[in-house]
């Protein structure tokens, strides 16, 4: 079955631009996580859904960085007045859902965004 | 808070060897989970193995084997008689013991496996 899509694989833009990075879970998988993932250095948790709320964005650097998953599958990260330190590796994973505790969690391939 | 180390930044090693890539963890929680993922030069991350701190068991798959220590708060990660394929950065990651818990991931260790 198709894993986790994410796009665009790389994303370009100028400091101060807005951009919106997609992620499309698979089938079936309640929970959607997104991370981002800093040269050399681990994935770095932002926000997680269950189904359509959000339901810890405790991860989110600041109030820049909006995330939502209006029908509780495809999810979108939104990032306003973009700055250089926001380039990274932008990661969505998904789950199915609790199983005798946390699961394992699919990666998509991620998104590359570059600042200017 | 959560923290997972590890150590070591990268490891060379020639085809065959046996190598061990070494976590310590920190968590005040009494049960949690701990992961190992694999992230190969395209990118995408691999799921090797969930271990629950219930389980002290170690464990084998394959070339894979695991060695849980929680007296030392450790999860150390051996692959024997390595192979070129096996060259990526492995992640050790720790969550917490819940249906949907995100992952506290260690800053990565990358193996080179040279033929």
């Amino acid at each position: 079955g198709a894993g986790v899509s994410q796009t665009p694989s790389n994303k370009v833009t100028e400091k101060g631009k807005y951009v919106e990075l997609r992620c499309d879970p698979i089938s079936g998988h309640t929970a959607l996580y997104w991370y981002r993932q800093s040269l050399g250095q681990g994935p770095e948790f932002l926000i997680y859904f269950q189904g359509t709320g959000a339901a810890d964005d405790s991860g989110l650097p600041n109030d820049r960085f909006f995330a939502v998953r209006p029908e509780g599958s495809v999810s979108t990260l939104k990032i306003q007045r973009t700055e250089r330190g926001d380039s990274a590796v932008y990661l969505c994973a998904s789950t199915l859902g609790p199983a005798g505790g946390p699961g394992e969690q699919f990666f998509g391939p991620g998104t590359r965004l570059t600042v200017l | 808070a959560q923290k997972v180390t590890q150590a070591q930044t990268e490891i060379s090693v020639v085809e065959k060897e046996d190598v061990t890539l070494d976590c310590v963890y920190e968590t005040r929680d009494t049960t949690y989970y701990l992961f190992w993922y694999k992230q190969p030069p395209s990118g995408e991350l691999v799921f090797l193995i969930r271990r629950n701190s219930f389980d002290e068991q170690n464990e084998i798959s394959g070339r894979y084997s695991w060695n849980f220590q929680k007296s030392t708060s450790s999860f150390n990660f051996t692959i024997t008689a390595s192979q070129v394929v096996d060259s990526a950065v492995y992640f050790c990651a720790l969550s917490r013991n819940s249906g949907y818990s995100t992952l506290t991931f260690g800053k990565g260790t990358m193996l080179l496996v040279s033929p």
